[in-house]
């Protein structure tokens, strides 16, 4: 099985702008969750989605928004950027249902606002 | 809430030598799961080991083996036989039976020397 990609791997942005990022899960994985990565804060959760419902959000601004598509992919926005926001932005999938919590990672997006 | 805590920022191990790496969480639910993932520099997470509260047993994956106690709410790594390319940052996730989000400690920069 193909395993979590994300897309694009690098991107910068300029403070004000807004950028969106994409996600594929492994095949059958129908929950997506976001992390924001950084050296200071180090794996901060975003939100998760479940059958294109948000189940669970973390603790970011509403600048930060996400969604998620009938077959699971999902996208994550950040409107306004910040320079706060150069982070590494995980997206990780998991088979949600089975009994099997496990959350399989992408590569992740790397996000310079400069 | 669930915390996680890893006390050590830093270890190092020779190789073919035995490290443990320690965390602590902090939680008021009797079922849940403990992870521990590995992060390479610049390299994709994935997951080392996972253990499932409601198991007496350890879990164990190779040269990976974890030791968990759960009255003391504790949930070490141990990697025997260190090798090289087990120089990584190890993060100790918790996440609730109840899907709900991952929560990660602030990770254990593993070092292996030759």
């Amino acid at each position: 099985k193909a395993g979590v990609t994300q897309t694009p791997r690098y991107l910068i942005k300029t403070r004000g702008q807004q950028v969106t990022l994409s996600c594929s899960p492994i095949s059958g994985h129908r929950s997506v969750s976001w992390y924001q990565q950084t050296p200071g804060q180090g794996l901060q959760f975003l939100f998760e989605y479940f059958s294109e419902t948000q189940r669970n959000k973390g603790n970011f601004p509403g600048r930060f928004s996400g969604r998620q598509f009938s077959n699971s992919r999902s996208e994550m926005n950040v409107s306004t950027l910040e320079l706060g926001d150069s982070a590494l932005y995980l997206c990780a999938s998991s088979l949600v249902g089975s009994g099997i919590y496990e959350q399989y990672f992408g590569p992740g997006t790397r996000l310079t606002v400069t | 809430a669930q915390t996680v805590t890893q006390s050590q920022p830093e270890m190092s191990v020779q190789e073919a030598e035995t490290v443990t790496l320690s965390c602590t969480y902090d939680t008021s639910e009797s079922d849940y799961y403990l992870f521990w993932y590995k992060q390479p520099p610049s390299r994709q997470m994935i997951l080392v080991i996972r253990q499932e509260a409601y198991k007496q047993q350890n879990a164990t994956e190779n040269r990976f083996s974890v030791n968990f106690q759960k009255a003391a709410k504790s949930f070490s790594l141990k990697i025997s036989d260190s090798q090289l390319g087990d120089a990584a940052m190890y993060f100790c996730a918790y996440r609730s039976a109840v899907p709900n989000d991952m929560r990660f400690g602030a990770g254990t920069r593993l070092t292996v020397k030759p």
